[in-house]
């Protein structure tokens, strides 16, 4: 079946970088692309950005835009996330998410818990 | 880029219906058919139940259906089963460069 599988959860201090993998199986890999979505304890879903499994081309929101950075490895079938000078505000759970052409999200990861802490 | 809009909270019993809104503006939720609903059990990954405003995913109940008028998209749960009891999210396409809005997600409670 479709599925995302992501890393584990990450413990970082504030100013560091984390990197989040999405590896996908099920389905073929370049046809979607895969979109970054987080979630803040009791806050909304918040999209992040996204990348074309095909072309590697990305998009970021501006909200974290020169701090997000989002990469493919077609062969490995992974994407990955990293969002660097890490601050408390971006303890969350991140979520990937497979793009349909119907631009809906589906499936998603199990989600990644990145808690920043000094 | 405004955020969508939902109440906090809705509850009805088993066997019920109930709708949960989700309000935005002519900039997303009045410009396209592409509003989408996700259920979010607790510590689970949302799972997408309605894309394009009142499609169905393969696999997911005929009880859950969705609804457009101008900017307020709605979510309807027909024969409220313990099993619904979740968050419930919408998202909307904006065709701005922040892509997708969500709403707060509204708690569903089955009495």
């Amino acid at each position: 079946q479709v599925q995302l599988v992501q890393s584990g959860a990450e413990v970082k201090k504030p100013g560091a970088s984390v990197k989040i993998a999405c590896k996908a199986s099920g389905y073929s890999f370049t046809y979607y692309a895969i979109h970054w979505v987080r979630q803040a304890p009791g806050q909304r879903l918040e999209w992040m950005g996204w990348i074309s499994a095909d072309n590697g081309n990305t998009k970021y929101s501006q909200k974290f835009q020169g701090r997000v950075t989002i990469t493919r490895d077609t062969p490995a079938r992974t994407a990955y996330m990293e969002l660097s000078s890490l601050r408390s505000e971006d303890t969350a759970v991140y979520y990937c998410a497979r793009v349909l052409y119907s631009l809906s999200f589906d499936p998603w990861g199990q989600g990644t818990l990145v808690t920043v802490s000094s | 880029q405004s955020a969508l809009t939902q109440p906090a909270s809705v509850s009805g019993s088993l066997g019920q219906s109930i709708t949960i809104s989700c309000t935005g503006t002519s900039s997303d939720v009045g410009s396209y058919d592409l509003v989408s609903w996700y259920q979010q059990h607790p510590g689970k990954a949302p799972k997408l139940i309605i894309y394009e405003v009142n499609k169905r995913p393969s696999g997911v109940s005929n009880r859950f259906s969705g609804s457009k008028s101008d900017n307020t998209a709605s979510l309807t749960i027909s024969g409220l089963q313990a099993e619904d009891e979740a968050d419930y999210s919408c998202c909307s396409y904006t065709g701005s460069s922040t892509p997708y809005v969500f709403g707060p997600g509204t708690k569903v409670t089955v009495l």
